[in-house]
């Protein structure tokens, strides 16, 4: 069965740079979510999507910028990085009639190292 | 914002039922609660979810008491590639007035051993 696929897998950026995440949900899935997770921490919510509009918003920082297209796939970009940027950042999209944050499937993940 | 919490860890044998208690106060009204097993690297994996009583599936039940206040998970029979961290997600209210936050437990590290 196909599965959420989240590219690059690994990014390595500088200080100050951008970087954009990109992220395909299941097909047919309408919701689409992005997540934070330092080492050895939980995941933190950033926001989510549902029908290319923001549904939720988290804990992400205004440098941070998410949207979801008309073919449900979303992106997420980091300008101005820092250090405690680094991370894996995981999405994850639920089918449509699910309720918001309830049975999602997780991505692979992107893992974003800062130098 | 109040914290979703959980044990950090447990360690259970072969054969055992675990259960993973999380406490989630704040938890909205009208969210439902959901469980996932997390490996190291990899995105959380959908166990089970529910809105109040108990829940079974071909792979755990969960049982929530009528305050909604905390959520407890149950692996029966435990083996060990069981061993990975656990994680609640709920909504949670936020002081703030808007809608509510999806919120992860503070996660409980399983070691399952022989």
């Amino acid at each position: 069965a196909a599965g959420v696929i989240q590219s690059p897998r690994h990014l390595i950026k500088e200080k100050r740079e951008t970087a954009t995440l990109k992220c395909y949900p299941i097909p047919r899935h309408d919701t689409v979510y992005w997540y934070q997770q330092g080492p050895g921490q939980d995941p933190q919510f950033l926001i989510s999507f549902y029908e290319k509009m923001q549904s939720d918003k988290g804990s992400i920082p205004d440098r941070f910028s998410a949207q979801q297209f008309s073919d449900y796939h979303s992106e997420l970009n980091m300008s101005s990085l820092e250090l405690g940027d680094s991370a894996l950042y995981f999405c994850a999209s639920s089918s449509p009639g699910t309720p918001l944050g309830h049975e999602q499937f997780f991505g692979p993940g992107t893992r974003l190292t800062v130098l | 914002l109040a914290k979703t919490t959980q044990p950090i860890s447990m360690d259970s044998y072969e054969g055992q039922e675990v259960n993973i208690t999380c406490s989630h106060n704040n938890i909205a009204t009208n969210d439902y609660i959901t469980w996932y097993q997390q490996f190291p690297s990899q995105g959380p994996r959908f166990i089970i979810q529910g809105y109040k009583t108990k829940v079974t599936n071909e792979v755990a039940s969960l049982f929530i008491p009528a305050d909604r206040k905390s959520s407890t998970l149950s692996l029966p029979r435990v083996s060990l590639s069981d061993t990975a961290v656990y994680y609640c997600l709920v909504g949670v209210e936020i002081s703030s007035g808007s809608a509510r936050q999806l919120t992860f437990g503070s996660g409980t590290q399983l070691t399952v051993l022989p």
